[in-house]
C-alpha cells in the first residue's frame, strides 16, 4: 500500500519562485489536510479538505493555496515563495468515520528551503 | 479556541528508566477527542491512541500507558522500561467532535539513552 505519497522530498527555491507540492492518497480517504512543521511550533494546519470541491482555512493559511478536484489529489501551492515559508510540510488523510475520527494518516514529509 | 500544551520540550532518560509526557488541553467544547502521535528521527509521523471526552479510563498498551484527567485537563504518556527506540517526538493533539482539524502541542523530544 503506497498510502499518502508526497513530492518532492526536498526542494530549495528563491524568493518570489512558485511551486507545487504534490499529494496523493490511495485509500480513499475523504479528509485531507496540510500541515507545515517549524522547530519549537509543533504542527499548524495550513489548509483541508473534507471532499473533493471542498477547501477550508487552517490556522496558517497566508500564502498557499488549494485545490482538491480528486478524491485522491490534494497539492499546495506556494505562489510567491517566502524564507518564512522554509518549513517541513507534512500532508494528511483521514476517514472521517466515528471510529476513526482524528486517525491521519501522514506523508513521508517535504522538506522546502527557500533562499 | 483549542489549545494544547506540551510544557516538557525535551527530556533524557537511561534506559529502563520510566517516563511520563505531560500534556494539559484547552477547551470549550464538551466532545472532544485527545491524542498522541509519535515523530521517530526518521520523519513520519504515526499515530499512537485516542480518547474521547467521555471515556476517562486509563489505557494501558504494552510499555505505553495513558491517563485522561478532565479534572485538570490532562492527557499525560508514561512509557515504562523506555527502550532506545522509544526515542522520538512525541505530539499530544485534540479535536473538537465533528471535526478532523486536528490541533496539536508543540512536542516533547524524548531522548532515552542505552
Amino acid at each position: 500500500n503506497a498510502g499518502v505519497t508526497q513530492t518532492p522530498k526536498f526542494q530549495v527555491l528563491k524568493t518570489g519562485q512558485s511551486m507545487t507540492l504534490q499529494c496523493a492518497q490511495d485509500m480513499n480517504h475523504e479528509y485531507m489536510s496540510w500541515y507545515r512543521q517549524d522547530p519549537g511550533m509543533g504542527l499548524r494546519l495550513i489548509h483541508y479538505s473534507v471532499g473533493a470541491g471542498i477547501t477550508d482555512q487552517g490556522e496558517v493559511p497566508n500564502g498557499y493555496n488549494v485545490s482538491r478536484s480528486t478524491t485522491e489529489d490534494f497539492p499546495l501551492r506556494l505562489l510567491s515563495a517566502a524564507p518564512s515559508q522554509t518549513s517541513v510540510y507534512f500532508c494528511a488523510s483521514s476517514y472521517p468515520g466515528q471510529g476513526a475520527v482524528g486517525e491521519l494518516f501522514f506523508g513521508e514529509g517535504s522538506r522546502l528551503t527557500v533562499l | 479556541a483549542q489549545k494544547v500544551t506540551q510544557a516538557q520540550t525535551e527530556i533524557s532518560v537511561v534506559e529502563k528508566e520510566d517516563v511520563t509526557l505531560d500534556c494539559v488541553y484547552e477547551t470549550r467544547d464538551t466532545t472532544y477527542y485527545l491524542f498522541w502521535y509519535k515523530q521517530p528521527p526518521s520523519g513520519e509521523l504515526v499515530f499512537l491512541i485516542r480518547r474521547n471526552s467521555f471515556d476517562e479510563q486509563n489505557e494501558i498498551s504494552g510499555r505505553y500507558s495513558w491517563n485522561f484527567q478532565k479534572s485538570t485537563s490532562s492527557f499525560n504518556f508514561t512509557i515504562t522500561a523506555s527502550q532506545v527506540v522509544d526515542s522520538a517526538v512525541y505530539f499530544c493533539a485534540l479535536i473538537r467532535g465533528g471535526s478532523e482539524k486536528l490541533v496539536f502541542g508543540k512536542g516533547t523530544k524524548l531522548t532515552v539513552n542505552p
